[in-house]
Protein backbone atom coordinates (compact mmCIF):
# COMPACT_ATOMS: atom_id res chain seq x y z
CA UNK A 1 0.00 0.00 0.00
CA UNK A 2 0.70 3.76 -0.12
CA UNK A 3 3.42 4.84 2.09
CA UNK A 4 3.47 8.51 3.72
CA UNK A 5 3.58 11.07 1.29
CA UNK A 6 4.44 14.82 1.40
CA UNK A 7 4.59 18.13 -0.80
CA UNK A 8 6.47 19.66 -1.96
CA UNK A 9 9.62 17.77 -1.78
CA UNK A 10 11.32 21.05 -1.77
CA UNK A 11 10.49 24.40 -1.04
CA UNK A 12 12.43 27.63 -1.74
CA UNK A 13 11.03 30.76 -0.53
CA UNK A 14 11.83 34.26 0.86
CA UNK A 15 12.29 35.80 4.48
CA UNK A 16 8.77 36.85 5.36
CA UNK A 17 6.79 34.94 3.12
CA UNK A 18 4.41 31.97 4.60
CA UNK A 19 4.23 28.38 3.71
CA UNK A 20 2.56 25.64 3.64
CA UNK A 21 3.45 21.89 3.71
CA UNK A 22 1.60 19.18 3.15
CA UNK A 23 0.89 15.19 4.55
CA UNK A 24 -0.75 12.46 3.13
CA UNK A 25 -0.78 9.57 5.98
CA UNK A 26 -1.30 6.37 5.97
CA UNK A 27 -4.93 5.46 5.07
CA UNK A 28 -5.95 4.11 8.05
CA UNK A 29 -3.75 5.76 10.60
CA UNK A 30 -4.95 7.47 13.60
CA UNK A 31 -2.30 9.73 14.77
CA UNK A 32 0.13 12.12 12.42
CA UNK A 33 3.45 13.91 13.87
CA UNK A 34 5.06 17.00 12.10
CA UNK A 35 8.94 16.96 13.28
CA UNK A 36 11.71 19.26 12.13
CA UNK A 37 15.35 18.08 10.96
CA UNK A 38 17.94 20.85 11.44
CA UNK A 39 21.19 20.72 9.52
CA UNK A 40 23.42 18.21 11.67
CA UNK A 41 20.54 17.66 14.61
CA UNK A 42 18.10 14.82 15.18
CA UNK A 43 14.39 15.28 14.30
CA UNK A 44 12.53 17.61 16.83
CA UNK A 45 8.67 16.95 17.50
CA UNK A 46 6.93 19.71 16.46
CA UNK A 47 3.02 18.47 16.87
CA UNK A 48 0.74 15.50 16.75
CA UNK A 49 -2.87 14.53 16.36
CA UNK A 50 -4.62 11.97 17.74
CA UNK A 51 -8.09 11.14 16.43
CA UNK A 52 -10.76 13.79 17.33
CA UNK A 53 -8.67 14.63 20.65
CA UNK A 54 -6.71 18.02 20.91
CA UNK A 55 -3.12 18.38 19.23
CA UNK A 56 -0.24 18.17 21.29
CA UNK A 57 1.18 21.49 19.88
CA UNK A 58 3.77 21.54 22.99
CA UNK A 59 6.98 21.49 20.23
CA UNK A 60 5.47 24.35 18.18
CA UNK A 61 9.08 26.88 18.51
CA UNK A 62 7.00 30.02 18.10
CA UNK A 63 3.33 31.37 16.90
CA UNK A 64 4.57 31.42 13.55
CA UNK A 65 4.13 27.90 13.30
CA UNK A 66 0.66 26.23 12.89
CA UNK A 67 -1.11 23.12 11.67
CA UNK A 68 -4.41 21.84 10.85
CA UNK A 69 -5.82 18.05 9.87
CA UNK A 70 -8.65 17.71 8.22
CA UNK A 71 -11.06 14.93 8.29
CA UNK A 72 -8.91 12.99 10.05
CA UNK A 73 -6.48 12.40 7.11
CA UNK A 74 -4.31 15.09 5.30
CA UNK A 75 -2.56 17.69 7.82
CA UNK A 76 -1.02 21.25 6.82
CA UNK A 77 1.72 22.60 8.45
CA UNK A 78 1.64 26.81 7.85
CA UNK A 79 5.00 28.68 8.57
CA UNK A 80 3.97 32.68 8.77
CA UNK A 81 6.80 35.19 8.31
CA UNK A 82 9.35 32.70 7.32
CA UNK A 83 12.99 33.17 9.29
CA UNK A 84 15.88 31.82 7.82
CA UNK A 85 16.47 29.70 10.84
CA UNK A 86 13.35 27.95 9.58
CA UNK A 87 15.44 26.06 6.57
CA UNK A 88 14.81 22.62 7.86
CA UNK A 89 13.80 19.25 6.62
CA UNK A 90 10.31 19.10 7.67
CA UNK A 91 9.15 15.00 8.31
CA UNK A 92 5.86 14.07 8.43
CA UNK A 93 4.82 10.60 10.15
CA UNK A 94 1.30 8.49 11.15
CA UNK A 95 0.68 5.53 13.07
CA UNK A 96 -2.15 3.21 13.21
CA UNK A 97 -3.12 4.63 17.28
CA UNK A 98 -0.90 6.13 19.88
CA UNK A 99 -0.24 3.35 21.97
CA UNK A 100 0.84 1.76 18.86
CA UNK A 101 4.56 2.39 18.61
CA UNK A 102 5.53 2.23 14.85
CA UNK A 103 5.47 5.36 13.22
CA UNK A 104 5.92 5.66 9.47
CA UNK A 105 7.81 8.66 8.28
CA UNK A 106 7.16 10.05 5.19
CA UNK A 107 10.47 11.30 2.95
CA UNK A 108 9.95 15.28 3.92
CA UNK A 109 10.09 18.33 2.85
CA UNK A 110 13.38 20.66 2.39
CA UNK A 111 12.54 23.92 3.20
CA UNK A 112 15.56 26.96 2.19
CA UNK A 113 14.47 30.29 3.36
CA UNK A 114 16.51 32.83 1.39
CA UNK B 1 12.15 16.08 30.41
CA UNK B 2 14.27 13.02 28.38
CA UNK B 3 17.07 13.38 26.56
CA UNK B 4 18.74 10.96 24.31
CA UNK B 5 22.80 11.50 23.35
CA UNK B 6 24.94 10.03 20.24
CA UNK B 7 28.19 10.50 21.18
CA UNK B 8 29.54 9.19 17.90
CA UNK B 9 29.34 11.94 15.24
CA UNK B 10 30.80 9.15 12.40
CA UNK B 11 31.77 5.57 12.08
CA UNK B 12 33.29 3.80 9.53
CA UNK B 13 33.26 -0.18 9.55
CA UNK B 14 34.73 -2.44 6.41
CA UNK B 15 31.86 -4.42 4.46
CA UNK B 16 31.25 -7.60 6.61
CA UNK B 17 32.34 -6.42 8.99
CA UNK B 18 30.86 -5.68 12.68
CA UNK B 19 30.13 -2.10 14.16
CA UNK B 20 28.40 -0.79 17.41
CA UNK B 21 26.45 2.39 17.81
CA UNK B 22 25.75 3.51 21.00
CA UNK B 23 22.82 5.64 22.42
CA UNK B 24 22.13 6.93 25.97
CA UNK B 25 19.17 8.42 27.37
CA UNK B 26 18.31 9.62 30.59
CA UNK B 27 14.52 9.27 31.95
CA UNK B 28 12.64 9.12 35.23
CA UNK B 29 10.25 6.94 33.49
CA UNK B 30 10.67 3.10 34.45
CA UNK B 31 8.53 1.63 31.05
CA UNK B 32 9.51 3.18 27.61
CA UNK B 33 10.46 2.31 24.31
CA UNK B 34 13.75 2.46 22.62
CA UNK B 35 13.98 2.45 18.50
CA UNK B 36 17.01 2.55 15.79
CA UNK B 37 15.93 4.09 12.93
CA UNK B 38 18.00 4.29 9.71
CA UNK B 39 17.79 7.53 7.56
CA UNK B 40 19.26 7.33 4.25
CA UNK B 41 20.26 10.24 1.42
CA UNK B 42 16.83 9.85 0.76
CA UNK B 43 15.69 11.25 3.75
CA UNK B 44 13.53 8.51 4.80
CA UNK B 45 13.57 7.28 8.19
CA UNK B 46 13.24 3.56 8.53
CA UNK B 47 12.53 1.91 11.51
CA UNK B 48 15.82 -0.59 12.43
CA UNK B 49 14.55 -2.28 15.78
CA UNK B 50 12.84 -1.10 18.68
CA UNK B 51 13.18 -2.53 22.34
CA UNK B 52 10.33 -2.61 24.90
CA UNK B 53 11.92 -1.55 28.38
CA UNK B 54 10.38 -3.75 30.48
CA UNK B 55 11.50 -6.87 27.99
CA UNK B 56 14.91 -7.79 29.48
CA UNK B 57 15.87 -9.61 26.51
CA UNK B 58 17.99 -8.03 23.89
CA UNK B 59 15.68 -7.40 20.67
CA UNK B 60 17.21 -8.51 17.34
CA UNK B 61 16.62 -8.12 13.65
CA UNK B 62 18.16 -10.52 11.12
CA UNK B 63 21.74 -8.25 11.43
CA UNK B 64 21.10 -5.86 13.60
CA UNK B 65 20.86 -6.66 17.47
CA UNK B 66 20.80 -4.17 20.26
CA UNK B 67 22.68 -4.10 23.74
CA UNK B 68 20.13 -2.72 26.12
CA UNK B 69 21.25 -2.03 29.84
CA UNK B 70 18.26 -0.41 31.62
CA UNK B 71 20.39 0.46 34.58
CA UNK B 72 23.18 1.92 32.60
CA UNK B 73 20.32 3.54 30.12
CA UNK B 74 22.24 2.42 27.55
CA UNK B 75 20.90 1.00 24.29
CA UNK B 76 24.06 0.50 21.53
CA UNK B 77 23.11 -1.25 18.16
CA UNK B 78 25.34 -3.81 16.99
CA UNK B 79 25.12 -4.49 12.78
CA UNK B 80 26.83 -8.01 12.25
CA UNK B 81 28.37 -8.62 8.75
CA UNK B 82 28.05 -5.01 7.07
CA UNK B 83 26.79 -4.15 3.78
CA UNK B 84 27.02 -1.11 1.69
CA UNK B 85 23.37 -0.64 2.00
CA UNK B 86 23.88 -0.01 5.64
CA UNK B 87 25.85 3.47 5.00
CA UNK B 88 23.33 5.89 6.33
CA UNK B 89 22.01 8.08 9.35
CA UNK B 90 21.03 6.34 12.40
CA UNK B 91 19.03 7.52 14.87
CA UNK B 92 18.53 6.38 18.61
CA UNK B 93 15.26 7.37 19.75
CA UNK B 94 13.09 7.04 22.84
CA UNK B 95 9.18 6.65 23.40
CA UNK B 96 7.49 7.31 26.53
CA UNK B 97 4.89 4.46 27.52
CA UNK B 98 1.86 6.77 27.95
CA UNK B 99 -0.55 9.13 25.85
CA UNK B 100 2.07 11.55 24.71
CA UNK B 101 3.79 9.38 21.82
CA UNK B 102 6.23 11.90 20.27
CA UNK B 103 10.00 10.17 19.66
CA UNK B 104 12.31 12.31 21.12
CA UNK B 105 15.97 11.62 19.06
CA UNK B 106 19.30 11.95 19.46
CA UNK B 107 21.56 13.85 17.28
CA UNK B 108 22.67 10.36 14.82
CA UNK B 109 25.49 8.35 13.75
CA UNK B 110 26.58 8.72 9.80
CA UNK B 111 27.77 5.48 8.94
CA UNK B 112 30.24 4.68 6.31
CA UNK B 113 30.66 1.33 5.09
CA UNK B 114 34.01 0.85 2.83
CA UNK B 115 35.01 -1.93 1.02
Amino acid sequence: GAGVSQSPSNKVTEKGKDVELRCDPISGHTALYWYRQSLGQGLEFLIYFQGNSAPDKSGLPSDRFSAERTGGSVSTLTIQRTQQEDSAVYLCASSLAVLYNEQFFGPGTRLTVL
Amino acid sequence: AQTVTQSQPEMSVQEAETVTLSCTYDTSESDYYLFWYKQPPSRQMILVIRQEAYKQQNATENRFSVNFQKAAKSFSLKISDSQLGDAAMYFCAYRSDGTASKLTFGTGTRLQVTL
